[in-house]
């Protein structure tokens, strides 16, 4: 049973140009999460999808990010136009809808911004 | 607001106990976890606690007081592998799959 997997596990882009960052969740788990870790930070939340729904988005920047999870395939964070400060470790997490509701995480993608 | 405290550092021989205090202030709560996170890579799920005691999985044991609003993180017989970063989170929403709410992170160094 595969874990949580998410790719590119290094994304570098320029200033300007689009990201796009893939998580499949783990077999079974209906709910995907989306997490922002800054060096020498915490982990801050971003969106919670369940299929083809964004159920909570409070974390999400306003502007240039959006996180869709299509009824067919990974979930994608989007990142448009992208500056220095977006540089930071994405990681996604997905969890079952059993109680607890332990949330599972991927390895991350590093995302670089030049 | 929200509000999760852990210390920032701490060192521990190995074979020996660490304890690894978390206090937090939220608006609701619905479960605190620990997570361990080598540096690098993905947080791993440790200890899950809801009702107030103390939790036990092998080495490691988690600890809840809701009226206090604390936790402890306990690792016995230390390893050098358990140098990482030990994450304390909240649930803080009614429904049992909702965002987790992180503190900062102790990270654990184990010495000889």
């Amino acid at each position: 049973n595969a874990g949580v997997m998410q790719n590119p596990r290094h994304l570098v882009r320029r200033r300007g140009q689009e990201a796009r960052l893939r998580c499949s969740p783990m077999k079974g788990h209906s709910h995907v999460y989306w997490y922002r870790q800054l060096p020498e930070e915490g982990l801050k939340f971003m969106v919670y999808l369940q299929k083809e729904n964004i159920i909570d988005e409070s974390g999400m920047p306003k502007e240039r990010f959006s996180a869709e999870f299509p009824k067919e395939g990974p979930s994608i964070l989007r990142i448009q136009q992208v500056v220095r400060g977006d540089s930071a470790a994405y990681f996604c997490a997905s969890s079952p809808s059993v109680p607890a509701n332990i949330q599972y995480f991927g390895a991350g993608t590093r995302l670089s911004v030049l | 607001g929200q509000n999760i405290d852990q210390p920032t550092e701490m060192t521990a021989t190995e074979g020996a106990i660490v304890q690894i205090n978390c206090t937090y202030q939220t608006s609701g709560f619905n479960g605190l976890f620990w997570y361990q996170q080598h540096a690098g890579e993905a947080p791993t799920f440790l200890s899950y606690n809801v009702l107030d005691g103390l939790e036990e999985k092998g080495r490691f044991s988690s600890f809840l007081s809701r009226s206090k609003g604390y936790s402890y993180l306990l690792l016995k017989e230390l390893q050098m592998k358990d140098s990482a970063s030990y994450l304390c989170a909240v649930r803080d929403n009614p429904g049992t799959a909702s965002k987790l709410t992180f503190g900062t992170g102790t990270r654990l160094q184990v010495t000889l």
